[in-house]
């Protein structure tokens, strides 16, 4: 099956600090999201992006699907940012989405 | 809030009961999903139904069974469970198959 790789594995950083996450994936995908884990098990859908841009607040994202890689920006951190970082992505529409595993942040005040 | 309701919330079960988890969503989505969860692993994929049909059955033992009564729930009905089957079981839905995915709060289940 695909292979997805997740980089950093862990990142721990003072508030008001800038990241970015990186997701490799062995093969093209057709579908490839970004979600974020609070520490109470909460998933929720940061972004929905098989290919291009987006930007919603603090939070962008950029996929090369040629080059096979998807970066999660994340900027002027906050304490609420902490948690993991998943990125997903499906090869197939048959295929449902596979998780890489995780980038885990910690923002420290 | 959630969008996709999971009850129960936590759920503790001997090996010979037999429960369901419940799922619901209301936002007229055509894909659901069930999705285990071990402590510090990603979610891995277990079921995917499609317009009420079953579509995706990622080789999952038979003692969990899934059912999709009509396009807003879905439920899992476990059966003789293992102690390792303990995870936090995770429900979502999407417009279409190929479209943003929205997560349940879960359901964290204990075997014992």
């Amino acid at each position: 099956g695909i292979q997805v790789e997740q980089s950093p594995p862990d990142l721990i950083l003072q508030e008001g600090a800038n990241s970015t996450l990186r997701c490799n994936f062995s093969d093209s995908v057709n579908n490839l999201q970004w979600f974020h884990q609070n520490p109470w098990g909460q998933l929720i859908n940061l972004f929905y992006i098989p290919s291009g841009t987006k930007q919603n607040g603090r939070l962008s994202a950029t996929t090369v699907a040629t080059e096979r890689y998807s970066l999660l920006y994340i900027s002027s951190s906050q304490t609420t940012d902490s948690g993991v970082y998943f990125c997903a992505v499906e090869y197939r529409s048959a295929d449902g989405l596979t998780f890489g595993k995780g980038t885990h942040l910690i923002i420290q005040p | 809030d959630t969008e996709v309701t999971q009850t129960p919330k936590h759920l503790v079960m001997g090996m010979t009961n037999k429960k369901s988890l419940k799922c619901e969503q209301h936002m007229g989505h055509r894909a659901m999903y069930w999705y285990k969860q071990k402590a510090k692993k990603p979610p891995e994929l277990m079921f995917v139904y499609s317009y009420e049909k079953l579509s995706i059955n990622e080789s999952v033992p038979s003692r969990f069974s899934p059912e999709c009564p009509n396009s807003s729930l879905l439920n899992l009905h476990l059966h003789a469970l293992q102690p390792e089957d303990s995870a936090l079981y995770l429900c979502a839905s999407s417009q279409v198959q190929v479209a943003p995915l929205h997560f349940g709060n879960g359901t964290r289940l204990t075997v014992t």
